[in-house]
C-alpha cells in the first residue's frame, strides 16, 4: 500500500533555529499534500495545502512565512520552522494526497 | 462552517466491554466524507475507514462498527469485545474534498479510550 515517510522522526532544536522537516510519498506521486499541527492532547489542526510546483495555501492564522513549504517535487514536501519559539514545539505530521496516507509525524521540541 | 464533535474526551472500559466512540458533524455541503482514525501512543494516524455523504449503509470490520444517520448528523464508532491493544485517541473527522483530490480533514476532538485487563 501507499506509504508516506517523515524526517526526521523527532527534533530538538534551539530557540531562534530554524529546522525542516521532510514528507515524503514513497510509492506514488502526490501532487497535493497537507500539514497539520498537534499540540500535546489536542486535536489535529491544518496548517497548510502544499501543491507542486506552487506557492502553498495558509489556513486562517498560520504564519507563511513562519513555516515556508516547498514542495518542489512529485514525491517531497518540506516545512521549514524558522526562527523556533518553545511554543512552535508540536507534533508536525503530514498527509499525501488522499485522507489515509499519513506520515508518521515528526515531533519538534524548541527548547 | 464544517465542525465535528466529540462529546467523549476519555472513555474507560475493562477488557471484552462493547464501547461506542460518538461523533456529530456539522456541514453546509450535500457531499463530503467522513473518517475515523486510531492514534496509538507512538503518534501516527491509523486510517480505518472512509465514508461518502450518499452511502448511509452501516460498515462492519471484524470488531469494528460504523453507523452512519445523516438524520441525526452522526458517524458514531463502536468496538466490540474490546481490547487492550484498542487503547488508543480515536478522531472522526470530515472532508468536502472530491474523491480524486483528497481532501482538508476537519478533525474532532479526539476520544481517549482505555481498555483495562
Amino acid at each position: 500500500g501507499a506509504v508516506v515517510s517523515q524526517h526526521p522522526s523527532w527534533v530538538i532544536c534551539k530557540s531562534g533555529t530554524s529546522v525542516k522537516i521532510e514528507c515524503r510519498s514513497l510509492d506514488f506521486q502526490a501532487t497535493t499534500m497537507f500539514w497539520y499541527r498537534q499540540f500535546p492532547k489536542q486535536s489535529l489542526m491544518l496548517m497548510a495545502t502544499s501543491n507542486e510546483g506552487s506557492k502553498a495555501t495558509y489556513e486562517q492564522g498560520v504564519e507563511k512565512d513562519k513555516f515556508l513549504i516547498n514542495h518542489a517535487s512529485l514525491t517531497l514536501s518540506t516545512l521549514t520552522v524558522t526562527s523556533a519559539h518553545p511554543e512552535d514545539s508540536s507534533f508536525y505530521i503530514c498527509s499525501a494526497e488522499h485522507e489515509q496516507y499519513f506520515g508518521p509525524g515528526t515531533r519538534l521540541t524548541v527548547t | 462552517a464544517q465542525k465535528v464533535t466529540q462529546a467523549q474526551t476519555e472513555i474507560s472500559v475493562v477488557e471484552k466491554e462493547d464501547v461506542t466512540l460518538d461523533c456529530v458533524y456539522e456541514t453546509r455541503d450535500t457531499t463530503y466524507y467522513l473518517f475515523w482514525y486510531k492514534q496509538p501512543p507512538s503518534g501516527e494516524l491509523v486510517f480505518l475507514i472512509r465514508r461518502n455523504s450518499f452511502d448511509e449503509q452501516n460498515e462492519i470490520s471484524g470488531r469494528y462498527s460504523w453507523n452512519f444517520q445523516k438524520s441525526t448528523s452522526s458517524f458514531n464508532f463502536t468496538i466490540t469485545a474490546s481490547q487492550v491493544v484498542d487503547s488508543a485517541v480515536y478522531f472522526c473527522a470530515l472532508s468536502e474534498a472530491t474523491e480524486f483530490q483528497g481532501g482538508k480533514l476537519i478533525f474532532g476532538q479526539g476520544t481517549e479510550l482505555s481498555v483495562k485487563p
